[in-house]
């Protein structure tokens, strides 16, 4: 699978959008973006996933840049309970993840 | 639909005995994936079952073992605990037949501890 670097830590104010970037320079074509997030000790919830084209549902919107070797997950209007820790995953063929370190977001009131 | 359910929630075990996890996928969903999490090593895959067998395996020793049954439920089981074993153990369930585009639902977590 190919390697996501993701910012360690990022605040956002409640209210405001959050833009959470992730890198995948070394992504190959078949391979998809998927974003989780963490809150503390619980488990992995599944945000959104996409290929090539950009995506949007009920939660986020992702971005994925021309030559795909970028992403951003956007929350549009951040709560406070979207605090948490967000991973960024590229995923080939094979059914397994593997998470990053992924990025802790903090919103403040 | 009910989302996947993992038991216990919570156990501790002394070094040495071993323990067995259970893991209940969502209905329809064939692959359960297990993954252990700690502090240092972060979320780390361990293994997939998908019909009964084991489809993938991470880089865990043999210590750590699992198995499906005709229902899709999976158990995952750790021998001989080490202090190190500490972790939350999260299971993960999909339908297992489209690859990279599937979508993996996770469940709670059991949060063990080796005393």
């Amino acid at each position: 699978d190919a390697k996501t670097t993701q910012p360690t830590s990022m605040d956002c104010a409640e209210g405001r959008a959050a833009n959470l970037p992730c890198n995948h320079s070394t992504i190959s074509g078949n391979e998809y973006v998927y974003w989780y997030r963490q809150i503390h000790s619980q488990g992995p919830q599944y945000i959104i996933h996409g290929l090539k084209n950009n995506e949007t549902n009920e939660m986020a919107s992702l971005i994925i840049t021309e030559d795909r070797k970028s992403s951003t997950l956007i929350l549009p209007h951040a709560t406070l309970r979207d605090t948490a820790v967000y991973y960024c995953i590229v995923r080939n063929t094979g059914n397994q993840f593997y998470f990053g370190t992924g990025t802790s977001l903090t919103v403040i009131p | 639909k009910a989302g996947v359910t993992q038991t216990p929630r919570y156990l501790i075990k002394t070094r040495g005995q071993q323990v067995t996890l259970s893991c209940s996928p969502i209905s329809g969903h064939r692959s359960v994936s297990w993954y252990q999490q700690t502090p240092g090593q972060g979320l780390q895959f361990l293994f997939e079952y998908f019909s009964e067998t084991q489809r993938n395996k991470g880089n865990f020793p043999g210590r750590f073992s699992g198995r499906q049954f005709s229902n899709s439920r999976s158990e995952m089981n750790v021998s001989t605990l080490e202090l190190g074993d500490s972790a939350l153990y999260l299971c993960a369930s999909s339908y297992g037949t489209s690859g990279s585009q599937e979508t993996q639902y996770f469940g709670p977590g059991t949060r063990l501890l080796v005393l």
